[in-house]
């Protein structure tokens, strides 16, 4: 079966920028997408399409997937950005979520 | 507004089923894919099942194939997760969540608040 796999964790200092991976097969050749999830909340989509950003989503929220690696960027982080942060693609007609990252504003 | 409310989770032993219901409203259900995705206590984030809007194309996690069943009722802007046979490792929130439509990636871009599964005896 298909698997993303993500850091654990990424620490920030407010104001700089976190980057998230996300390792996967040749998932450069798939389009993958990015949910945050705040304790005791619901995910949220925050990129889909690799780098577009739905309506509401910040523009300090960027993606780009090239490779085996998709990559999520938060840049200027806040301390509001503090959540787990999961990747998602598509095997066959299966969707497949990372192992998810926690991201602590220090 | 878009709402997506969760009901019917609960406790239920080993072996036993239970019938999850997701009530939509603020948007043309009949129109939307939907997906339901789950969540171990302090795990990541599981792909469940999925169902097109019309219910022509349904799909299982090989985790839930042939205990699961996946259905929808567009006359009431319903949807369902039907759980058999369920485990201990079924434990989890049960979220259903919204098929983005016109996007290539198809992403989740609306999710309920989740319904909690505990399977214990």
């Amino acid at each position: 079966s298909y698997e993303l796999t993500q850091p654990p964790s990424v620490s920030v200092s407010p104001g700089q920028t976190a980057s998230i991976t996300c390792s996967g097969d040749k998932l450069g050749d798939k389009y993958a997408c990015w949910y945050q999830q705040k304790p005791g909340q619901s995910p949220v989509l925050v990129i889909y399409q690799d780098s577009k950003r739905p309506s509401g989503i910040p523009e300090r929220f960027s993606g780009s997937n090239s490779g085996n690696t998709a990559t999520l960027t938060i840049s200027g982080t806040q301390a509001m950005d503090e959540a787990d942060y999961y990747c998602q693609a598509w095997d066959s007609s299966l969707r497949v979520f990372g192992t998810g990252t926690k991201v602590t504003v220090l | 507004e878009v709402q997506l409310v969760e009901s019917g989770g609960g406790l239920v032993k080993p072996g036993g089923s239970l019938r999850l219901s997701c009530a939509a409203s603020g948007f043309t259900f009949s129109s939307y894919s939907m997906n339901w995705v789950r969540q171990a206590p302090g795990k990541g984030l599981e792909w469940v099942s999925s169902i097109s809007s019309s219910s022509s194309y349904i799909y299982y996690a090989d985790s839930v194939k042939g205990r699961f069943t996946i259905s929808r009722d567009n006359a009431k802007n319903s949807l369902y997760l039907q759980m058999n046979s369920l485990r201990a490792e079924d434990t989890a929130v049960y979220y259903c969540a919204r098929v983005q439509v016109a996007v290539a990636d198809t992403p989740l871009d609306y999710w309920g608040q989740g319904t909690l599964v505990t399977v214990s005896s």
